[in-house]
Parts: structure tokens; C-alpha cells; sequence
């Protein structure tokens, strides 16, 4: 079993929709969770960044952590065409080495 | 917010010739930079942990002697492929990390070997 498990999709979705993505993992001691936005062919933009469990709300975006499932999720309101992109979900360990263990990401479709 | 400028953003190179890729943090210091390689489709892959003034540290199965990371000031560190390969053909990117902003990335290197 991998440390963190992300659907890969295609999830695709109609404009305006919202926008549920999720991430699972195994290691209890990640403390740290953060979401990124991938457009093709470049590299991964920080959307999100929380610590624990709860959630975090930033304009059209919330990240949400729940510990006790090991779950986190990131959702869109009003998605836009241009939120089109690879979402890779990170997480990490508090203390020690704080390198995060991404996710494969997972490839969201907003069509007009 | 925090800056992580990478070059060149593709590079087509022949079989058994060098790449280097450069790795800058435009607006804060860092002392540990880090080395991913992406496949299509697949999520980052950690290759080595850049560390100033001192060797890299690279993850298991990643050969040091080919992918040689150089990491000579605060801002800066460097990727060589040596001997490339069409294998060694993929997405490298670099990230640093600001204590305010988290992990940056650089906008990466697509790297074509024929």
C-alpha cells in the first residue's frame, strides 16, 4: 500500500460545478497537508497548506483534514474552466525531516 | 510570495551529452533545495536533498555519479545529467522550501534525449 493514494481521474465536470478531490495515507505522523495545482508542463503551484485536522478556506477553495480517517479533501465552488489542471495532494511529518510525500495527482476537466 | 526560478524549461539534448539544470530561489535563501523527476501521468518523485556547502543526499535507486547535484550558495543548485540517455528522458523539477510559504517549485525542465 502506497503512503498516500490519490485517484488519478480523468474527473471531469461542467462549469460552475463544485469540485470534491480527495487523498487517503497510511502514516498517522503526517501532521502537514498541503495541495498543489499542476498545469501541464509545469511545475506544482501551492493552493493550500494546513496543519492537522479541520478545515481552511480560501475564496472559491477548502482544504479539509480529517485525522482520524486519514482523508483529506480539497473542494472548488464555481469551478472555472481555467481551474483545469493536475491536483496532487503532499503531506508531512511533523518534527524531523519535513519533505513532503506527494500524491500521483489527480486531473480535473472543467468544460464551459 | 517565495521565488523558485528553474532553467532551462526544455532542453533537447543527443545521447551521451551532459544537461545541466539550474535551480535559483529568487527572494529568500535556501539552504536545502530538492530534485524531483515526474513521469507522465505519475506524481513527483524525490531524487536527492540538495544541501549547501556539503554532498547531496540522494533517495535509494538514484545513481549519484550520473545525476550530479551541485549546491555552491544559498540560491543556488544545480542538476547535471551525465551521459544521458533517451531512459533518462522525463520532467525534472527543483523546490526549495521558505519558512513562510512552504515548498515552491520551479516551473521545471522537460529534458528530450535522442
Amino acid at each position: 500500500q502506497k503512503e498516500v493514494e490519490q485517484d488519478p481521474g480523468p474527473l471531469s465536470v461542467p462549469e460552475g460545478a463544485i469540485v470534491s478531490l480527495n487523498c487517503t495515507y497510511s502514516n498517522s505522523a503526517f501532521q502537514y497537508f498541503m495541495w498543489y495545482r499542476q498545469y501541464s508542463r509545469k511545475g506544482p503551484e501551492l493552493l493550500m497548506y494546513t496543519y492537522s485536522s479541520g478545515n481552511k478556506e480560501d475564496g472559491r477553495f477548502t482544504a479539509q483534514v480529517d485525522k482520524s480517517s486519514k482523508y483529506i479533501s480539497l473542494f472548488i465552488r464555481d469551478s472555472q474552466p481555467s481551474d483545469s489542471a493536475t491536483y496532487l495532494c503532499a503531506m508531512s511529518a511533523s518534527g524531523g525531516s519535513y519533505i513532503p510525500t506527494f500524491g500521483r495527482g489527480t486531473s480535473l476537466i472543467v468544460h464551459p | 510570495g517565495a521565488v523558485v526560478s528553474q532553467h532551462p524549461s526544455r532542453v533537447i539534448c543527443k545521447s551521451g551529452t551532459s544537461v545541466k539544470i539550474e535551480c535559483r530561489s529568487l527572494d529568500f535563501q535556501a539552504t536545502t533545495m530538492f530534485w524531483y523527476r515526474q513521469f507522465p501521468k505519475q506524481s513527483l518523485m524525490l531524487m536527492a536533498t540538495s544541501n549547501e556547502g556539503s554532498k547531496a543526499t540522494y533517495e535509494q535507486g538514484v545513481e549519484k555519479d550520473k545525476f550530479l547535484i551541485n549546491h555552491a550558495s544559498l540560491t543556488l543548485s544545480t542538476l547535471t545529467v551525465t551521459s544521458a540517455h533517451p531512459e533518462d528522458s522525463s520532467f525534472y523539477i527543483c523546490s526549495a522550501r521558505d519558512l513562510g510559504s512552504g515548498y515552491t517549485f520551479g516551473s521545471g525542465t522537460r529534458l528530450t534525449v535522442v
